[in-house]
């Protein structure tokens, strides 16, 4: 049963143009939230982090949004650029020393 | 280097021997996590310390599987009698705290 849910594996923007990545959760003791990004033959890279208590994170061209009640989370590239095509993950933590747990990732290509 | 490396990278090994895969995390990393990647999957939680402490190996999926850290800092999965599904690619990730983890490059196992 997959608490962390992404459902578009894959996703494919144009240079200059917005990336929106979305993930969904189903546990409701999920507190903290986490993007993660990762190139071919390296290791997950953590990207930008959002706590329950907000609903907005931005950090430059990169902004998370949470809608608790929807149980929603995405992720906006804006503008999008080549660099960013990688696989992106979804994580999320409950309260607690929980470990965290992760979507299935979708895979973001950004055309030129 | 300055961030967490496993080794070997890949490995190959025949059905029924034991494997024992490394993980050197960042220095002053309190907390060490083991995951386990299947393809097009998100990484899947095995088992984490904080300092030499094993915390919680509820990820662990049965007893052939066991880890450790005894000083505290490089940590090693043991894997016994593989078997063909424990085919994987297999992450160590450290973090300060339990969240925003760094993560290593992965040793990808194959069972013959």
């Amino acid at each position: 049963d997959q608490q962390v849910k992404q459902n578009s594996p894959s996703l494919s923007v144009q240079e200059g143009r917005i990336s929106i990545l979305n993930c969904d959760y189903t546990n409701s003791m999920f507190d903290y939230f986490l993007w993660y990004k990762k190139y071919p033959a390296e290791g997950p890279t953590f990207l930008i982090s959002i706590s329950s208590i907000k609903d907005k994170n931005e950090d430059g061209r990169f902004t998370v949004f949470l809608n608790k009640s929807a149980k929603h989370l995405s992720l906006h590239i804006v503008p999008s650029q080549p660099g960013d095509s990688a696989v992106y993950f979804c994580a999320a933590s409950a309260p607690g020393n929980t470990p965290l747990v992760f979507g299935k990732g979708t895979r973001l290509s950004v055309i030129a | 280097g300055a961030g967490v490396s496993q080794s070997p990278r890949y490995k190959v090994t025949k059905r029924g021997q034991d494997v024992a895969l490394r993980c050197d995390p960042i220095s002053g990393h309190v907390s060490l996590y083991w995951y386990r990647q299947a393809l097009g999957q998100g990484p899947e939680f095995l088992t984490y310390f904080n300092y030499e402490a094993q915390q919680d190996k509820s990820g662990l999926p049965n007893d052939r599987f066991s880890a450790e850290r005894p000083e505290g800092s490089i940590s090693t999965l043991t894997i016994q009698r593989t078997e063909q599904r424990d085919s994987a690619m297999y992450r160590c990730a450290s973090s300060l705290s339990m969240v925003e983890q760094f993560f290593g490059p992965g040793t990808r196992l194959t069972v013959l």
